[in-house]
């Protein structure tokens, strides 16, 4: 089993949806958790931290359940340019940061 | 000024031949990482270095090294490429004080024929 996994997609999705993505972690001994951003050919970018408590930042919603070990991150209100892949990081402590493969999104007109 | 920038940007190799890619930031962040990016498997780790004088293997150091010249500076090197090793390679930073937010640079294409 890998230590992080997602749904690789796509997700084709018109513009306005709102979509979900989950992203489940082995090592209950995970102590921080991340979403990044990557666009086609480029590097990955931090979209948002996770927190235990849940956090929201615009049309992005993130949220942690730790009993069952994942992650989730909820789009809304979709737009073109929000098609990217979205890669689930966790860092389970001890310098060890693992990033999930990545679930591709495609928002279309 | 992009903060994180690595050289080259894309390169074309033949088995056996010695290649290094490098990295440079302007972060003045005191962790920095190299990983490798393949299609379906995610970013994966190669070395990392917390500091000039600490340097870590990572997940898959195996036919790779690396060098820590300057806190501002990270090298990757491949002594004897093979084609098992053409991936997109990235450089990150990180500091310590944030939460490991790590920031990439924006990769280098490598084809080893």
């Amino acid at each position: 089993r890998k230590e992080v996994e997602q749904d690789p997609g796509p997700f084709n999705v018109p513009e306005g949806a709102t979509v979900a993505f989950n992203c489940t972690y082995s090592n209950s001994a995970s102590q921080s958790f991340f979403w990044y951003r990557q666009d086609c050919r480029k590097e990955p970018k931090l979209l948002m931290s996770v927190y235990s408590s849940g956090n929201e930042d615009g049309r992005f919603t993130a949220q942690l359940n730790r009993a069952s070990q994942y992650i989730s991150l909820l789009i809304r209100d979709s737009k073109l340019s929000d098609s990217a892949t979205y890669l689930c990081v966790v860092d389970t402590g001890g310098f060890k940061t693992i990033f999930g493969a990545g679930t591709r999104l495609f928002v279309k007109a | 000024d992009a903060d994180v920038t690595q050289t080259p940007r894309n390169r074309i190799t033949k088995t056996g031949k010695r290649i290094m890619l490098e990295c440079s930031q302007t972060k003045g962040h005191d962790r920095m990482y190299w990983y490798r990016q393949d299609p379906g498997l995610g970013l994966r780790l190669i070395y990392y270095s917390f500091d000039v004088k600490d340097i870590n293997k990572g997940e898959i150091s195996d036919g790779y090294s690396v060098s820590r010249q300057a806190q501002a500076k990270f090298s990757l090197s491949l002594e004897s490429a093979i084609p098992n090793q053409t991936a997109l390679y990235f450089c990150a930073t990180s500091d310590r004080r944030a939460q490991e937010t790590q920031y990439f640079g924006p990769g280098t294409r490598l084809l080893v024929l």
